[in-house]
Order: C-alpha cells, then structure tokens, then sequence
C-alpha cells in the first residue's frame, strides 16, 4: 500500500466511449502526475498537477483531459479514444512538483483497453 | 534521446546468482530513485539516494549512488525468484523527475 489508489484497476471501453480513471492520495502531497505505460516504452509523463493547477501538459492529445479538484484528487476523463491508446495509466504524487530531493509514490494503475 | 539509460534491458538469471544493473546520465541528478514494477501494477519505490558515493542496503539489494550523482547501481545478491519483476531508475533534476528505460529481470528456479 503506498497511498496512492486508483480506480478502476481495469477498463474495456469502445472508441466512441465516455470514461473517467480516478486517483486518489491519501499522502498530503501537492504534486500529482499522469503517466503512460506502453508495453516495452519508457513511463511517458503525460500531466502534472502542483497545488491544483496544471504545471505542465507534454502534447497530450486533447481526448484526453485532466482534472484536479483538490490536492487528493486527480481525474483523466477520456473520449473518443483511440486503439493504439491502450496502456497502463499510472497515477503518482510527491510532496512538491520535483522540487529538491523529492521522491513520486505510484498507484497500482488502471489497464485501459480500447476496442 | 533518452536522458537516463539503464543496462542491461533484459537480464535472465539462474536462483542464487549475482547480478548488478546501471542507471546512467550525463545530467547531475539531486536525488534518484529505484523502483520495482511488476506485470499490471504499478512501480513500487525500493530507495532514494541522495548524496555522491552513497550506498544503500535493503537486504540483499544494494544500492549506490555515483560520486557525481549522474549515474546509480543495484547488486542483487543470490536472487530468488521474487526478484523477478522491472527495475526502474528515476532521477530527479530539482525540478522534474525522469526515467529511465527499465531492466526486465527473470529469475529462474
């Protein structure tokens, strides 16, 4: 247990679905992030949340769209969906944004596969 | 281009062998960290160093940071097949994390 948690562990969705992957620490950092794992890439930083604003954005197509409504709470709402997007979508948060000796603590992840 | 490369990419070992795994930069990192990863979840943090020529112990596990802090080491000493998983080495510039490509290790019965 690392105190980070997402849901769902496991998603099936069509391309023209609507669908949100959730993540939640429980670790009273301030810096969130999404990743990107593709089978045999590097981890791919996709966005990152510092004090519930968006500090960086790595041209991320915009069918995908975060949402940080608190410092504990961090969304990825997803639509029209591509195949190739399929991945395993880690979430992780430090206690600030990179800063000096920093350390990130993963979430176990959402597989996301799109038909 | 890759700011943190890792070798070797994939390691096959026997139970009860040695074996050691670099993390390498040629960008000055103010800490860096060592995760595990196995299939379907997510990396599990093992240990962070910080200081030039730092070395660490967690059991059989041995960590050591470079003495430009611009490259890392893990020795794993007699592997057991619970070793098996991706290790994963991230660097942190004082202002953003990076990581690196991942070793996939198997260790064999």
């Amino acid at each position: 247990e690392t105190g980070v948690t997402q849901t769902p562990r496991h998603l099936v969705m069509g391309m023209t679905n609507k669908k949100s992957l959730k993540c939640e620490q429980h670790l009273g950092h301030n810096a969130m992030y999404w990743y990107k794992q593709s089978a045999k890439k590097p981890l791919e930083l996709m966005f990152v949340y510092s004090l519930e604003e968006r500090v960086e954005n790595n041209s991320v197509p915009s069918r995908f769209s975060p949402e940080c409504p608190n410092s504990s709470h961090l969304f990825l709402h997803l639509h029209t969906l591509q195949p190739e997007d399929s991945a395993l979508y880690l979430c992780a948060s430090s206690q600030d944004q990179a800063g000096g000796q920093d350390t990130q603590y993963f979430g176990p992840g959402t597989r996301l596969t799109v038909l | 281009t890759q700011l943190l490369e890792q070798s070797p990419q994939f390691l096959s070992i026997q139970e009860g062998e040695n074996l050691t795994v670099y993390c390498n930069s040629s960008s000055v990192f103010s800490s860096l960290q060592w995760y595990r990863q196995e299939p379907g979840e997510g990396p599990v943090l093992l240990v962070t160093v910080v200081t030039g020529g730092e070395v660490k112990k967690l059991k059989r596990l041995t960590f050591q940071f470079g003495d430009a802090r611009k490259d890392s080491s893990l020795h794993i000493t007699a592997a057991q097949p619970g070793d098996t998983g991706l290790y994963l080495c991230a660097g942190n510039t004082g202002n953003q994390f990076y990581f690196g490509t991942g070793t996939s290790l198997t260790v064999i019965p």
